[in-house]
């Protein structure tokens, strides 16, 4: 596609459900980044693919978190028992190559609202 | 990736050029400077990089001194469509390391 494509564009959740994120990187793009925004907040990293390489999963906050990528391509990333505190925009990124040289491209984000 | 301090935020007026600069003390020889910016309900979007000197494209110039301790975003005569969060990103992933962005400088433009 055109660009890093996300959906849903908007989740409502109760409490205690999971929730699927999915993010569509650009064609052809090796790294894929996920992302956490808190309101008025900076961008909080959760887990990095690269390729065929084992992902970076550091940044996930608590074993409640996973992502997969399946096929070098789409990621889902599942938030399992969803909390309150999980309430914010997820964004994810994809870019060609491993070095900071290159752009990464960002979709719109999924805003999560768990009540 | 090296540790980037950056103000936390700036104000300017219309019409005036705005100067954010990004500290890098630890920057290694490989590493790049990168500059992103990020509108209210937007993913963040690449604005420019650099590696020395000075570089310059249709949003911005990016200034970087000898040393490359520092970088200065140059933001020609903004308006109110240039508010938003502009993060400084330094470092060269060649491995499986993540693209960390801090917490940026909230630029407000005032009419």
């Amino acid at each position: 596609g055109a660009g890093v494509s996300q959906s849903p564009s908007n989740k409502v959740t109760e409490k205690g459900k999971d929730v699927e994120l999915r993010c569509d990187p650009i064609s052809g793009h090796t790294a894929l980044y996920w992302y956490r925004q808190s309101l008025g907040q900076g961008l909080e990293f959760l887990i990095y693919f690269q390729g065929n390489s084992a992902p970076d999963k550091s940044g996930l906050p608590s074993d409640r978190f996973s992502a997969e990528r399946t096929g070098g391509s789409v990621s889902t990333l599942t938030i399992q028992r969803t909390q309150q505190e999980d309430s914010a925009v997820y964004l994810c990124a994809s870019k060609h190559g491993t070095g900071l040289n290159t752009e990464a491209f960002f979709g719109q984000g999924t805003r999560l609202t768990v009540v | 990736l090296a540790k980037t301090t950056q103000p936390i935020s700036m104000d300017s007026y219309e019409g005036q050029e705005v100067n954010i600069t990004c500290s890098h003390n630890n920057i290694a020889t490989n590493d790049y400077i990168t500059w992103y910016q990020q509108f209210p309900s937007q993913g963040p979007r690449f604005i420019i990089q650099g590696y020395k000197t000075k570089v310059t494209n249709e949003v911005a110039s990016l200034f970087i001194p000898a040393d490359r301790k520092s970088s200065t975003l140059s933001l020609p005569r903004v308006s109110l469509s240039d508010t938003a969060v502009y993060y400084c990103l330094v470092g060269e992933d060649s491995g499986n390391t993540p693209l960390v962005f801090g917490k940026g400088t909230r630029l407000s433009v005032i009419a």
